[in-house]
């Protein structure tokens, strides 16, 4: 079985520019959440979607967006990327949406603006 | 919102001792409470979690144990080993939902 797919593993960026980083869960789970990782802030919490659906909603400036695709596949994306932008990005995916199933993660998506 | 403190941040011990880590959390309505490994430059990875229900979880050399009246649980890793050098994290999660409050991580070194 697949584990979790993120997509690309490393982007560069300018200020001001936007991303889209790819997120494909395990075959089956329909919950996919999305972390950032920065060394400072440690593992931080932006949102999650199940079903399409946006469940929760960290807090992040509304730079920050995502979606979900019937597939579960999910997209995130930060437009007019800030310096304080730069970390590692996770996805998680959970077999449900009820906080019952482990949350397995991918290997993130490293990214650095300049 | 659930908040989760973890300590100590750093952790160093001799090959074969044992470490513990300890989290506090703060939202009664957290019943899920999962550890993640992070070796350096990969993906956290599930290494045990335990649910509300029960007070003791162990598999292999590690356990974690939790007291909800005191809200707070830790993770017990016996006869360390050098594989075992990683950033640990805990987590907790509120009923009914996915949401993984972290905490801010441990740094477990092993002196073989």
């Amino acid at each position: 079985k697949a584990g979790v797919t993120q997509t690309p593993r490393y982007l560069i960026k300018t200020r001001g520019q936007q991303v889209t980083l790819s997120c494909s869960p395990i075959s089956g789970h329909r919950s996919v959440s999305w972390y950032q990782q920065t060394p400072g802030q440690g593992l931080q919490f932006l949102f999650e979607y199940f079903s399409e659906t946006q469940r929760n909603k960290g807090n992040f400036p509304g730079r920050f967006s995502g979606r979900q695709f019937s597939n579960s596949r999910s997209e995130m994306n930060v437009s007019t990327l800030e310096l304080g932008d730069s970390a590692l990005y996770l996805c998680a995916s959970s077999l449900d949406g009820r906080g019952h199933a482990e949350a397995f993660f991918g290997q993130g998506t490293r990214l650095t603006v300049v | 919102g659930e908040n989760v403190e973890q300590h100590p941040s750093t952790l160093s011990v001799q090959e074969g001792d044992s470490a513990v880590i300890k989290c506090t959390y703060s939202d009664s309505a957290s019943n899920y409470f999962p550890w993640y490994k992070q070796e350096l430059g990969k993906r956290p990875q599930l290494i045990i979690d335990i649910r509300s229900n029960v007070g003791e979880k162990k598999d292999q050399r590690i356990a974690v144990t939790l007291n909800k009246t005191a809200k707070h649980f830790s993770l017990h890793i016996t006869e360390t080993q050098p594989e075992d050098s990683a950033v640990y994290f805990c987590a907790a999660v509120p009923n009914g939902n996915n949401r993984l409050a972290f905490g801010k991580g441990n740094q477990v070194v092993v002196i073989p």
